[in-house]
């Protein structure tokens, strides 16, 4: 596609229900990150994927937080247990080659609030 | 650990005002660095990059240059517009990585 595509733009979850966010890259890119943006924050890194191979996931918050890239391309990450200190925006981002060296190409995020 | 620090917003300035917003970094080696911009709405959009120390990134009337005595990146815009206003981050990226570790952004608003 033209860009990175992201959904749902807006969940809200209660406390406890499980969540499933997804990231459409753009065709082609090797490389996706998932970062977690919280209000008023700057991004923080949770995870890397070079096609379907998870090759960081350093930045993931806790055990609830789950990232898979099956066939190299959609992805999706899904926090299990919500709890309310998860609300931020989730961003993807792509790159054309392996470790994001070139441009990275941002979606506009999944806006999660846990009541 | 790397990490990135910008000057605290929000800033408002009126239209042609001069543009200044602070960035300094924490970090090993010589890291890439990089302006991202975020309009309301918006994904995150690379304004400009510098990869190695005296580099001046420059984007769109933008410009910074990558001081390593300073450990700086500095935004400057000689001219800001209404159309400017948006959210800044300041980022930076070791060779050796891929992860991007950002700075906690600065609200810009340009008032006509």
């Amino acid at each position: 596609g033209a860009g990175v595509s992201q959904s749902p733009r807006y969940k809200v979850a209660k406390r406890g229900q499980d969540v499933a966010l997804r990231c459409d890259p753009i065709s082609g890119h090797v490389s996706l990150f998932w970062y977690q943006q919280a209000l008023g924050q700057g991004p923080e890194f949770l995870t890397y994927f070079q096609n379907e191979a998870q090759l960081d996931k350093s930045g993931l918050p806790s055990d609830r937080f789950f990232a898979e890239r099956p066939e190299g391309s959609v992805s999706t990450l899904k926090i299990q247990r919500t709890q309310q200190e998860d609300s931020a925006v989730y961003l993807c981002a792509s790159s054309l080659t392996r470790s994001g060296a070139n441009v990275l190409t941002f979606g506009a995020g999944s806006r999660l609030t846990v009541l | 650990g790397d990490s990135v620090t910008q000057m605290e917003g929000p800033v408002t300035l009126s239209e042609e005002a001069f543009l200044t917003i602070n960035c300094t970094y924490t970090a090993t080696g010589y890291p890439s660095l990089f302006w991202y911009v975020q309009y309301p709405g918006e994904g995150l959009q690379l304004l400009l990059k510098a990869t190695k120390a005296d580099d001046k990134g420059s984007n769109k009337g933008f410009e910074a240059t990558y001081r390593k005595e300073t450990t700086s990146f500095h935004l400057e815009k000689g001219s800001v517009q209404v159309s400017d206003s948006a959210v800044y981050f300041c980022a930076l990226r070791q060779t050796s990585g891929s992860r991007l570790t950002f700075g906690e952004g600065t609200q810009l608003t340009v008032n006509p």
